[in-house]
């Protein structure tokens, strides 16, 4: 079936690098996907990868993807507290299948 | 372009009553989505449209509800008797066919009373 898995809170200190975690089912998945969510607000499309790479980056952001393991993590280099939100993974099977979000709150 | 908007952002609504929500999606997207988040939750997939024809609808999406987008271009979502289990913000995307990248409204939170 289908499932993506994530942990639920991080915390780390604002100049620090954060890393969340994320493991997915489908095989099939050709995108791979980061949304972040603040509060009250829907949810903005931060990075994704293409299930043939391995890693990709864009500025703060490094995306890796280990096929074997069916494992997505997202790096977010220089963390800030501007980042402080929900970051959710996302496999595509033609529709978008979530993670429960993971919580990352940096603090000073 | 401004982006997915979604009316109302919120309603209020008491059990039993109908509630209508509408998506206006990215301009010449032809793909559009409509997902429900509950707190604490990821969003899950309700139905998607392809133009103005509906593609796939989840069994999440019982009877009471329904989606409609008649000229491929905004969606309205309806949902009919509603009950407290629906309280949550219902969320719609948009996408070009072909690039898969998804793009989201600020979403509607229904509240159930």
């Amino acid at each position: 079936g289908e499932d993506v898995e994530q942990s639920l809170f991080l915390s780390v200190r604002e100049g620090d690098s954060s890393v969340i975690n994320c493991t997915y089912t489908d095989s099939s998945s050709t995108y791979l996907y980061w949304y972040k969510q603040e509060p009250g607000a829907g949810l903005q499309l931060l990075t994704y990868i293409f299930s043939n790479m391995d890693m990709k980056q864009d500025q703060r952001l490094t995306v890796l993807l280990n096929k074997k393991d069916k494992h997505l993590s997202l790096r977010i280099a220089d963390t800030q507290t501007g980042d402080s939100a929900i970051y959710f993974c996302a496999e595509n099977t033609d529709k978008l299948i979530f993670g429960t979000g993971t919580r990352l709150q940096v603090f000073p | 372009d401004t982006g997915v908007s979604q009316n109302p952002r919120h309603k209020i609504t008491k059990r039993g009553q109908n509630v209508t929500f509408r998506c206006d999606p990215i301009s010449e997207h032809n793909r559009l989505y409509w997902y429900r988040q509950t707190l604490g939750q990821g969003p899950e997939f309700l139905t998607y449209f392809q133009n103005e024809a509906q593609l796939e609808k989840s069994r999440l999406l019982s009877d009471r509800f329904s989606a409609e987008r008649p000229k491929g271009s905004f969606s309205t979502l309806e949902i009919q008797r509603t009950e407290q289990g629906d309280s949550a913000m219902y969320l719609c995307a948009s996408s070009l066919l072909g690039t898969d990248e998804q793009y989201f409204g600020p979403g509607t939170r229904l509240t159930v009373t």
